[in-house]
C-alpha cells in the first residue's frame, strides 16, 4: 500500500510566520504534488515536482515556495503566511510511467492563519 | 485553461437506488480520469480509474467514458448510507490532474 504522510493534521500560525508543511511517501514516487483544497474550488495544485530538486509552478504558485531535496519528501512553505492562506493542504505523490498517473494522497493538513 | 465541470450538488438517492454522477472535462488531450472519494475532513481516495472509452466495473461501481463527448461518469449500485462523500472527477494532463470542484452524494436510509 502507498503510504504518504503529512506533518500535522492541523497547524494555526499568525499572519506574518514563516509556515512549513512537510510530506513523505514510501513508494519511490519520483512525482510529489501541493493541492490546497477550498469549498467550492476543488483542489488547486500549487507546485509539484518530478524529481530530486526539481520543481514546476502549478496554478497557483504566489505566496508558496517548495523544497525536495529527498526523494521521498517534499515541503511546502509559506514564507509570509496571510489569512487567505487559510485551507486545507493535500500532498500527493505519484509512479511515472504508471499509465494512469494515479495520484496518492496523504491525510492533509488544516491550516488556520490568524 | 484545462477545466473539469461536475454538478455541485447535493445528489440525493434513497438506500438501494443506482446514483448516477457526471462530469465534463475541455480537453481532448487527456488520456485517464479518475474517480476518487472524499469524506468529510478526510483526503481524496482513489475508487476508479479510466483510460479507455466504454465502461469498467468494480464492485458496486461502474465508470463510464466517452471519449468524442468528453463526458466521464460514475454509477453506484446499492446505494449505501456509507456512500454519503463528496466525489472528486480528475482528467489528466502529462503527469498532472485537473481536478472538477466535486459534487456532494447523500444516500438516505
Amino acid at each position: 500500500d502507498v503510504k504518504v504522510t503529512q506533518s500535522s493534521r492541523y497547524l494555526v500560525k499568525r499572519t506574518g510566520e514563516k509556515v512549513f508543511l512537510e510530506c513523505v511517501q514510501d513508494m519511490d514516487h519520483e512525482n510529489m504534488f501541493w493541492y490546497r483544497q477550498d469549498p467550492g474550488l476543488g483542489l488547486r495544485l500549487i507546485y509539484f515536482s518530478y524529481d530530486v530538486k526539481m520543481k514546476e509552478k502549478g496554478d497557483i504558485p504566489e505566496g508558496y515556495s517548495v523544497s525536495r531535496e529527498k526523494k521521498e519528501r517534499f515541503s511546502l512553505i509559506l514564507e509570509s503566511a496571510s489569512t487567505n492562506q487559510t485551507s486545507m493542504y493535500l500532498c500527493a505523490s505519484s509512479l511515472p510511467g504508471d499509465r494512469f498517473d494515479t495520484q496518492y494522497f496523504g491525510p492533509g493538513t488544516r491550516l488556520t492563519v490568524l | 485553461q484545462k477545466e473539469v465541470e461536475q454538478n455541485s450538488g447535493p445528489l440525493s438517492v434513497p438506500e438501494g437506488a443506482i446514483a448516477s454522477l457526471n462530469c465534463t472535462y475541455s480537453d481532448r488531450v487527456s488520456q485517464s480520469f479518475f474517480w476518487y472519494r472524499q469524506y468529510s475532513g478526510k483526503s481524496p481516495e482513489l475508487i476508479m480509474s479510466i483510460y479507455s472509452n466504454g465502461d469498467k466495473e468494480d464492485g458496486r461501481f461502474t465508470a463510464q467514458l466517452n471519449k468524442a463527448s468528453q463526458y466521464v461518469s460514475l454509477l453506484i449500485r446499492d446505494s449505501q448510507p456509507s456512500d454519503s462523500a463528496t466525489y472528486l472527477c480528475a482528467a489528466s494532463y502529462g503527469n498532472k490532474l485537473v481536478f472538477g470542484a466535486g459534487t456532494i452524494l447523500r444516500v438516505k436510509s
